[in-house]
Parts: C-alpha cells; structure tokens; sequence
C-alpha cells in the first residue's frame, strides 16, 4: 500500500520568495513520484515526475523536485515565487506499475503575497 | 485543440437518477482514468483503463461504471446516484507512467 502526506495545507510565501512545498511517501515498491498543479476551477497539470532515473527533476515553470530515498521525501521547490504560482499543488505516488494506480496526498494551497 | 474534453462540465440531479459523463481525449494515449475529487479536494482514482485492461479501484461502488466505446473515449455511468457522490469528477489520459493531461472536470451535485 502506499500513502502521500504533504505536510502544511496551506503554505504563503511573498512574491520573489523561496518556494517550498513538502512530499513524504510511502511505498512498498520503488515509487514513481509525481506533482501536479490545479489553477481554480480546472483540472490538474503534470508539473513534473520521477521514474527512477536522476534524483533532482525539474518540470515546467520553473519547479523542480528531489527525490531523497533515504527520507522518503520528494519536496518541491521554486527559487522565486510569482503570483501566477499561486493554485492548489498535489503530490502523488504510483505503485511503480507504470504509474498508472496514483495515491494523492491531500493537496497544499500556495499563496504569493505582493 | 484541447486536449481532454468532458461533458458535460456541471451536472444536477436528483438522487436515484442514473447520469453518464462523457470524456473524450484527442492525443492518441494509450490509458484514461476517471478520478473523484470532494469537496476537501482530496482526489481518489477510480478507475484505469485501456485498451487491454481495467483496472477498479475496489472502494468504488458498482454503481459506477466505465464505458469505453473506442479508444479515444472513456464515459463514466453512474446509476442511482447517492447525495455522496457529489464531486468533481476527472477524466485524465496517459501514453505512459501515470495520468499527463486532465480535463478540466465535471461537477456533480446530486439533489
């Protein structure tokens, strides 16, 4: 069975700013490992994911995740925030059998203050 | 184009009725997958499909059902329809390694 606790459902960070969303897994096989990201009102956008090839995996708009097996963490990062990053960011794990089965955490609401 | 489309995108109805929601996906994917999100947001697969296999999340009641004419379709029909199965519904598709693109959802609300 596997689980996503994404710590803090709601994170505010200032325009400009570090961003910082944290992804704790479990996983009883190699995982695969994924963040999504939803605007209101839409549907969810693959921001990016990791399969087991390199650990640090950069997506679109400038994120980018590590994968730490030893912390059993995949935290998603941004160097500088801007308003437009401002949605709800899901983090998901996969039964490793082609990622087809995901098991979603329970989602981390980003605000960016001006 | 878009790439997901659902219809219809709300929905209301009365308890007991029986509702289809379509999904359709121009990419040429190999999977599709409908997945449930409540009101806390919190999203659950309930199914995996293609054209060799579906896969049922076991916690999903037999009420729901997938129809998948072809494979660029995936509908999902719902009969006698409970107050709890109010939600966001996704439609998503895959080539490979878990769901890339999601259509911009259907919201059931159930009377």
């Amino acid at each position: 069975a596997q689980s996503v606790t994404q710590l803090g459902s709601h994170v505010s960070v200032s325009e400009g700013a570090l961003v910082l969303l944290r992804c704790n897994y479990s996983s009883s096989v190699p995982p695969y490992l994924f963040w999504y990201v939803q605007y209101p009102n839409q549907g969810l956008q693959l921001l990016l994911k990791y399969t087991s090839a390199a650990t640090l995996v950069k997506g679109i708009n400038g994120f980018e995740a590590e994968f730490k097996k030893s912390e059993t963490s995949f935290h998603l990062t941004k160097p500088s925030a801007h308003m437009s990053d401002a949605a709800e960011y899901f983090c998901a794990v996969s039964d490793g059998n082609a990622g087809n089965m995901l098991t979603f955490g329970g989602g981390t609401r980003l605000m960016v203050k001006p | 184009d878009t790439a997901v489309s659902q219809t219809p995108k709300y929905l209301v109805t009365q308890m007991g009725n029986d509702k289809s929601i379509k999904c359709e996906q121009n990419l040429g994917h190999d999977t599709m997958y409908w997945y449930k999100q409540d009101s806390k947001k919190f999203l659950k697969i309930m199914f995996s499909y293609n054209n060799k296999e579906l896969i049922i999340n076991e916690t999903v009641p037999n009420r729901f059902s997938p129809k998948s004419p072809d494979k660029a379709h995936l509908n999902l029909h719902i009969n006698s329809l409970e107050l709890g199965d109010s939600a966001v519904y996704f439609c998503a598709s895959s080539q490979e390694g878990g769901p890339r693109y999601f259509g911009p959802g259907t919201r059931l609300l159930v009377l």
